[in-house]
This record gives structure tokens, C-alpha cells and sequence, in this order.
């Protein structure tokens, strides 16, 4: 069980769209639909803002998208806001009642 | 609304046990189906899955630390408990309680209400 793969960072202006790479293998995110998207703001505990890949939870802004192709399954954020500063992380079912993460990704607003 | 929050002794010496508990407020553990995982981040360092709890009380832990860990459900005390045995200096971490999010036929597994976190600090 290895742990997903996510740039150390990214970063874009207010306003502009940004996207974070989540890439796994076969045995996880390109054999399941179970990828799903954390925030955690310094000192918070993360806080879920894409689940099955694509959908959101109740309250999280449509600026949030996930999409997945083969291994890799991406975050997009839209309209960038300085309150989306944050560390994003991935996470997908990897079979046999098994979770992995991503390293984490840390977006800075410019 | 469904809170969790975690407790813990703080600091634990090496080679010792481990034990956190995890207080569900807002629902009945009794009366919901609900499952449970926890989830630990090491200082300056990222998530790491430690394991499921199903309602049922079936578990599935991470294979790194299969053969240390042991979660179990207090349902008269509407509790989850994290037991991790001979600890060392890398399981400093702060240790988070989730719920892993359902439908009524399946699960998500995705972590849908977090807990604050309760930091763990191992040193002698």
C-alpha cells in the first residue's frame, strides 16, 4: 500500500483556476470510484470537499471539481479566494478494506 | 449534528501503550449504522489511514500497523477507542476520529465529520 502522489505545491492568482494531480495506480484510484478530497487550514482538522471522485458534499462551493482519468484523479479549484489557502489532500479506497492518502498538496493564493 | 472529539493521554513513553478515545455527541451509536475510521498526522507531515471500524465492530487496519493497533466501539458510552501498543517516537502525531460517509446501501469511504484531533507526543 503506497501512498498517492500530489505536487508539494501549487499556486495561482485570485480569480484564476488551479489544479492539483492526485496519481495513484490500478489497485486504487484507477480501480475505484472511492477518491475523495480533503482541506485542512492550519490547525484544523481536514475537512471533506470531494467524495466519489466528482461529487460534493453539502456546503462546499461548485468552485470545487474533481475528475478522475486512469491513475490520476484531479481537484480543480475555480475562482481562486484567498480563503482557499489551505494543504489539500487526496485519498482513495484501495481494496481490501483499505484507505490510502496522498502526501498532501499546500495551494497558496498569490 | 453528529460531533466527535478526541481524548488522549497527551504523552505516552516509549515502548508503552497507547489509548485514545473517541466521544460521538448528536446521535446514538446504538441507533445509527454508522462506521468509523482514525486517522493520524505526524508533525509538519501528512495524513495517514490507521483503520475501519464497521458498525457491525468488524475492522480493518493499515497493514503498517496491523499488528499494533486495535479499535473497538463502546456503544453504552457512545465511544470509539484507538489502542496502538508498543509505541515509539514515530507515532508522535496528532490522531483524528472520522466517520466514514454512507448511503444506505453502501459506503463512500470518504471521512465526512472529523473530530478536532488530539495530539500524542512519545518521548521519554
Amino acid at each position: 500500500q503506497s501512498a498517492l502522489t500530489q505536487p508539494p505545491s501549487a499556486s495561482g492568482a485570485p480569480g484564476q483556476s488551479v489544479t492539483i494531480s492526485c496519481t495513484g495506480s490500478s489497485s486504487d484510484i484507477g480501480a475505484y470510484i472511492y477518491v475523495s478530497w480533503y482541506q485542512q487550514r492550519p490547525g484544523n482538522a481536514p475537512a471533506l470537499i470531494i467524495y466519489e471522485f466528482n461529487k460534493r458534499p453539502s456546503g462546499v462551493p461548485d468552485r470545487f471539481s474533481g475528475s478522475r482519468s486512469g491513475n490520476t484523479a484531479t481537484l480543480t479549484v475555480s475562482g481562486l479566494q484567498a480563503e482557499d489557502e489551505a494543504d489539500y489532500y487526496c485519498s482513495s479506497f484501495a481494496g481490501s478494506h483499505t484507505l490510502v492518502f496522498g502526501g498532501g498538496t499546500t495551494l497558496t493564493v498569490l | 449534528q453528529l460531533q466527535l472529539k478526541e481524548t488522549g493521554p497527551g504523552l505516552v513513553k516509549p515502548s508503552q501503550t497507547l489509548s485514545l478515545t473517541c466521544t460521538v455527541s448528536g446521535v446514538s451509536i446504538r441507533r445509527g449504522d454508522y462506521s468509523w475510521s482514525w486517522v493520524r498526522q505526524p508533525p509538519t507531515k501528512g495524513l495517514e489511514w490507521i483503520g475501519f471500524i464497521y458498525y457491525g465492530g468488524n475492522t480493518f487496519y493499515n497493514p503498517s500497523l496491523n499488528s499494533r493497533v486495535t479499535m473497538s466501539i463502546e456503544r453504552s458510552k457512545n465511544q470509539i477507542s484507538l489502542t496502538l501498543t508498543s509505541v515509539t517516537v514515530a507515532d508522535t502525531a496528532v490522531y483524528f476520529c472520522a466517520r466514514v460517509g454512507s448511503s444506505s446501501t453502501y459506503y463512500y469511504y470518504s471521512l465526512d465529520v472529523w473530530g478536532q484531533g488530539t495530539t500524542v507526543t512519545v518521548s521519554s
